[in-house]
């Protein structure tokens, strides 16, 4: 499977501000996506991340709020805008393969102040 | 759309006893059931999958059934181990989705 990082792999944000999490994967990929585990709970989707047009977003999740870019088939940054402490959680980018299997990136641990 | 149900949200035993994790899907379009292990701190790590054609999969100590008539499947340890403590995803999804829906987890603890 593909070789996922993500950077950052924590960090600790002030309410009001923007982090833009990157996901690098060692392959070209067609399928990439980004997911929010919030604490103690399972994963939950927020876009599809699509290469040269713009991210299909899940029920609940917003472009202003979750912008995402697509420049190749080897990256994907997911950026949190306007955080504030309900935005504390982990992120995970991950990639799909040819079997439909999801892979997921180590996540980016997100604490909003 | 889909939906997952699991069972139970935690699991304790004993270490060498087995574990048994449920899960029940609602869409009978449902082919691709893949389980997933993230031990406390670290990414969800597929550990075994099942496809609608197959009634049993197994892969060392852990093995999943799979009942389409039903709609459930299961996910069986034996001979639990420390290391087996972790919180167990499963997902189910369609052949063209590439997007599981998963349950809402369960917490294993393994005793030693």
């Amino acid at each position: 499977s593909a070789v996922i990082s993500q950077k950052p792999s924590r960090d600790i944000c002030q309410r009001g501000t923007s982090l833009t999490i990157q996901c690098q994967v060692d392959s070209q990929v067609t399928m990439m996506f980004w997911y929010r585990q919030q604490p103690g709970q399972s994963l939950t989707l927020i876009a599809t991340a699509n290469q040269g047009s713009e991210a299909t977003y899940e029920s609940g999740f917003v472009i202003d709020k979750f912008p995402i870019s697509r420049p190749n088939l080897t990256f994907s940054t997911l950026t949190v805008s306007n955080m504030s402490p309900e935005d504390s959680s982990i992120y995970l980018c991950s990639v799909g393969d040819r079997r439909e299997t999801q892979y997921f990136g180590p996540g980016t641990r997100l604490l909003v102040l | 759309g889909e939906n997952v149900e699991q069972h139970p949200s935690t699991l304790s035993v004993q270490e060498g006893d087995s574990a048994v994790i449920k899960c029940t899907y609602s869409d009978s379009a449902s082919n691709y059931f893949p389980w997933y292990k993230q031990e406390l701190g670290k990414r969800p790590q597929l550990i075994i999958d099942i496809r609608s054609n197959v009634g049993e999969k197994k892969d060392q100590r852990i093995a999943v059934t799979l009942n389409k008539t039903a709609k459930h499947f299961s996910l069986h340890i034996t001979e639990t181990q420390p290391e087996d403590s972790a919180v167990y995803f499963c997902a189910a999804s369609y052949s063209g989705s590439y997007i599981p829906t998963f349950g809402r987890g369960t917490s294993l603890i393994v005793h030693p």
